[in-house]
């Protein structure tokens, strides 16, 4: 199993350009989050979605959209990128039981706007 | 939500135990721990997680007192590899009560 995996591993975007982080995990697990993490700081939860083709918004989900039409793939979307969206983005997975389960996250994605 | 509180760094040598709390005074009765470790430049990894007593796995062990407003993460004979950061969490099953603090930096030196 190659886990959760995640692309590009680094991108710098101009301010207002759009673009589409890449998420895909192979262990079948039901639940995925993209989370953002800023220096010095933990991880804040932007979406989750529970299965495919159900989504909600976590603690920061300004500025992004995300969907989920296949088990496998959870992409998240920056529709029109800013400055303070430069940060570490990370992908995890976990499967769907009765206690908050082991994530899996991904190697991250690290994002500069300019 | 309940809300975590652990200290920002603690610094050890090779061979010691590193014990490390962290509060959370508001827990519900739902609410599982949840303890997970950090290296630079990586995603978090899960290392234990408990609901009361004492929990124990090859890497870790966990205490939970009976009322359950804080826990010890214990770290046993830490190498310089431990070096890292270590958050702990506290909720139940759903995503939206899982929330990362800004964890316990832990330097390990020779």
């Amino acid at each position: 199993n190659a886990g959760v995996t995640q692309t590009p591993k680094f991108q710098v975007l101009k301010t207002g350009q759009s673009m589409t982080l890449q998420c895909a995990q192979d262990m079948n697990h039901e639940y995925m989050s993209w989370y953002r993490q800023d220096p010095g700081m933990g991880l804040r939860l932007i979406h989750y979605s529970v299965g495919a083709g159900i989504t909600d918004q976590g603690e920061v989900p300004n500025g992004y959209n995300v969907s989920r039409s296949t088990t496998e793939d959870f992409p998240l979307r920056l529709l029109s990128a800013a400055p303070s969206q430069t940060s570490v983005y990370f992908c995890a997975s976990t499967t769907n039981s009765g206690s908050p389960n082991e994530q899996f996250f991904g190697p991250g994605t690290r994002l500069t706007v300019l | 939500l309940a809300k975590t509180t652990q200290p920002i760094s603690m610094d050890s040598y090779e061979g010691q135990e590193v014990n490390i709390t962290c509060s959370h005074n508001n827990i519900a009765t739902n609410d599982y721990i949840t303890w997970y470790q950090q290296f630079p430049s990586q995603g978090p990894r899960f290392i234990i997680q408990g609901y009361k007593t004492k929990v124990t796995n090859e890497v870790a062990s966990l205490f939970i007192p009976a009322d359950r407003k804080s826990s010890t993460l214990s770290l046993p004979r830490v190498s310089l590899s431990d070096t890292a950061v270590y958050y702990c969490l506290v909720g139940d099953t759903g995503y939206s009560t899982l929330t990362f603090g800004k964890g316990t930096m832990l330097l390990v030196s020779p």
